[in-house]
């Protein structure tokens, strides 16, 4: 198994561009998760979704972000339009309705100059 | 609001002594807990968890232990190896009235270093 996939690893975008992060869940996994990790919040869930239908949304900071998850194996972050604040590494995770635990992928660092 | 706290940022031990890592926590209603490692450059990794049914669970060399009256959980590495080195985070979940359980919530890591 490949483990969640995210890409891009790294962007770097300027203020005010529309900025998309892609996640590749595990086959099977029917949670689905975005998080933002920055020094000062550390690791904060932005939102989830189980069986791709948003079920909290109550971490995504404000509108400028908006997550979608179109089928069981594609999930997308956008973030429009972004800002310096925005700079942090992303995290995309997933995991079965039987355990508790996560499988994260790798990760995106977004610089927003 | 922090539900769970790592009120220790760092911690270094020497390669073959004890590492101990802590976690308090303030919500009740959690009844799951979790440990995972972070080298820099990837994803966390889940490490080792514990119900709150349970106050130990061992994985080799790493050791969760649970004091649900303090609500406080540690996580023992023994012996410790540089391998080690990296960030820490705990988290916790528990069961929605439905059965299941949705969220974990990650204190902000603790970061180890074994010096050899």
């Amino acid at each position: 198994d490949a483990g969640v996939i995210q890409s891009p690893r790294h962007e770097v975008t300027e203020m005010g561009q529309e900025v998309t992060l892609r996640c590749k869940p595990i086959s099977g996994h029917d949670y689905l998760f975005w998080y933002r990790q920055t020094m000062m919040r550390g690791l904060e869930l932005l939102i989830y979704f189980n069986n791709n239908v948003p079920i909290d949304d109550s971490g995504m900071p404000e509108d400028r972000f908006s997550a979608k998850m179109p089928n069981a194996s594609f999930s997308t972050l956008k973030i429009q339009p972004s800002e310096p604040r925005d700079s942090a590494v992303y995290f995309c995770a997933s995991r079965t309705s039987f355990h508790n635990e996560q499988f994260f992928g790798p990760g995106t660092r977004l610089t927003v100059l | 609001d922090q539900q769970v706290k790592q009120n220790s940022p760092s911690l270094s031990v020497q390669e073959g002594r004890i590492s101990i890592l802590n976690c308090d926590y303030t919500n009740s209603m959690f009844d799951y807990f979790l440990w995972y490692k972070k080298y820099p450059a990837e994803g966390p990794t889940f490490l080792i968890s514990i119900s709150s049914i349970k106050d130990k669970n061992e994985d080799g060399r790493f050791t969760v232990f649970l004091n649900k009256s303090a609500k406080h959980l540690s996580l023992h590495i023994v012996p410790s190896q540089p391998g080690d080195s990296a960030v820490y985070f705990c988290a916790a979940s528990w069961k929605l009235t439905t059965g299941g359980s949705e969220k974990l919530v990650f204190g902000k890591g603790t970061k180890l270093t074994v010096n050899p």
